[in-house]
């Protein structure tokens, strides 16, 4: 069974600074899909940035970039520039190339300081 | 981006009544929709998948017969909590998979059972 831990349930940064949550998951495959998404207080479920595991290439959406590293299992969400918009729960998640179920991780609430 | 709703987004109702939840998929066709639980800061956990016109794929440990799901529709699912008691208060959350693979999240359904 796939497992996707976030080791920091709690981060905070100052207004317009750079931030990273870290994420690691356990699968024995090899074709799958790693998410973030964010959920503000809202609860609705924003996709952040999705990275395919068959892509060397880290995906990066305006202010968010990964740092994907395949053979350590790691899955890290670099926010730059932060803003106080980007306060909310932050979730890792993992699917299966073939199958959408997702896996989410514990969360990281993440609080951006003025 | 596609648009998933749900309906309601916030029910209150009495120990041991059934209570259905809706989810729509409102311009695009989902062969595939996902139901979701989320307890108060804590994450997302998937209870079943629902295919369309087949029987929903249930999680180890959710009950089948208290969760009934209906997919009868390539644009409705439909969650029904029966007999409804204390412990089942949660936040649901369904998704659904538009016809290139993305997923898209509804805004969720607040169950409160008095």
């Amino acid at each position: 069974a796939q497992t996707v831990t976030q080791s920091q349930p709690e981060m905070s940064v100052q207004e317009a600074e750079t931030v990273t949550l870290s994420c690691t998951y356990d699968t024995s495959e090899s074709n799958y899909y790693l998410f973030w998404y964010k959920q503000p207080p809202s609860r609705q479920m924003i996709l952040v940035i999705r990275q395919e595991a068959y892509k060397q290439q880290n995906a990066t959406e305006n202010r968010f970039s990964v740092n994907f590293q395949k053979a350590a299992k790691s899955f890290s969400l670099k926010i730059s520039d932060s803003q106080l918009g980007d306060t909310a729960m932050y979730f890792c998640a993992f699917s299966m190339y073939n199958n959408n179920d997702m896996r989410f991780g514990a969360g990281t609430r993440l609080t951006v300081k003025p | 981006g596609a648009v998933v709703s749900q309906h309601p987004s916030w029910v209150i109702c009495k120990s041991g009544t059934s209570v259905k939840i809706e989810c729509r998929s409102l311009d695009f066709q989902a062969t595939t929709m996902f139901w979701y639980r989320q307890f108060p800061k804590q994450s997302l956990m998937l209870m079943a998948t629902s295919n369309e016109g087949s029987k929903a794929t249930y999680e180890q440990g959710v009950e089948k017969d208290k969760f009934l799901i209906n997919h009868a529709s390539l644009t409705l699912s439909t969650l029904t909590v029966t007999s409804a008691h204390p412990e089942d208060s949660s936040f649901y959350i369904c998704s659904a998979n538009s016809p290139d693979n993305e997923q898209f999240f509804g805004p969720g359904t607040r169950l409160t059972v008095l």
